[in-house]
């Protein structure tokens, strides 16, 4: 069974902070790990993808993957209001026909 | 930026009638995908689909479930005899391969289920 945790939260950080999200993951042979927002009563938006231990920057976000420790992170640089929403980390394992199994998502609320 | 399409927004429907959902996925992608939110609870796979057959689906995807794709754009989702417990956010995707590929989401359809 395949499990993904995340802090439901919310993690309220003031504007122009950094916020820290995190995922822990159960399956050893997960191999792709996405980060999605998702605004209330919309759909999952891809922010970020990485399948490679380590960082992945791009604009003011930064994943961070720990194969060994089972364990992906998402920091959120220069917090903005707008980016207050839930925060959803998805695992694939690709020989499992390519499903997405996701956490429950981290509410993350940016005071002006 | 291509996108993919769902209609309708909303689906409000008699509990034990059928409903068809259905999604256009983004134009080049071969992989298709659904999957469903409760509400307050987790994305939920139900299935995948890749050169017109079922390539992976959970065990909430049972016989009262199929999938289709009935044309070259159209891609879609038909519960049989509806449930109360189906109401749902139903959330089709769509990729350009597997793997590291990622999903992008359609903006998702409402079904309530009375």
């Amino acid at each position: 069974q395949k499990e993904v945790e995340q802090n439901s939260g919310p993690l309220s950080v003031p504007e122009g902070a950094i916020a820290s999200l995190n995922c822990t993951y159960s399956d050893r042979v997960s191999q792709s790990f996405f980060w999605y927002r998702q605004y209330s009563g919309k759909s999952p938006e891809l922010i970020m993808s990485i399948y490679s231990n380590g960082d992945k920057e791009d604009g003011r976000f930064t994943a961070q993957l720990n194969k060994a420790s089972q364990y992906v992170s998402l920091l959120i640089r220069d917090s903005q209001p707008s980016d207050s929403a839930t925060y959803l980390c998805a695992v694939n394992v690709w020989d499992a026909g390519n499903m997405l199994t996701f956490g429950g998502g981290t509410r993350l609320m940016v005071k002006p | 930026e291509p996108e993919v399409t769902q209609t309708p927004s909303h689906q409000v429907t008699q509990m034990g009638q059928e409903v068809i959902l259905r999604c256009v996925p983004i134009s080049n992608h071969l992989y298709f995908y659904w999957y469903r939110q409760i509400l307050g609870q987790k994305v939920e796979f139900l299935v995948s689909f890749y050169n017109n057959e079922i390539s992976e689906k959970s065990e909430i995807f049972d016989d009262q479930f199929s999938v289709e794709r009935p044309d070259g754009s159209n891609f879609t989702l038909k519960i049989r005899s509806t449930k109360l417990e189906d109401s749902a956010m139903y959330f089709c995707a769509s990729s350009d391969g597997q793997g590291d590929r990622p999903q992008h989401f359609g903006d998702g359809t409402r079904l309530s289920i009375l």
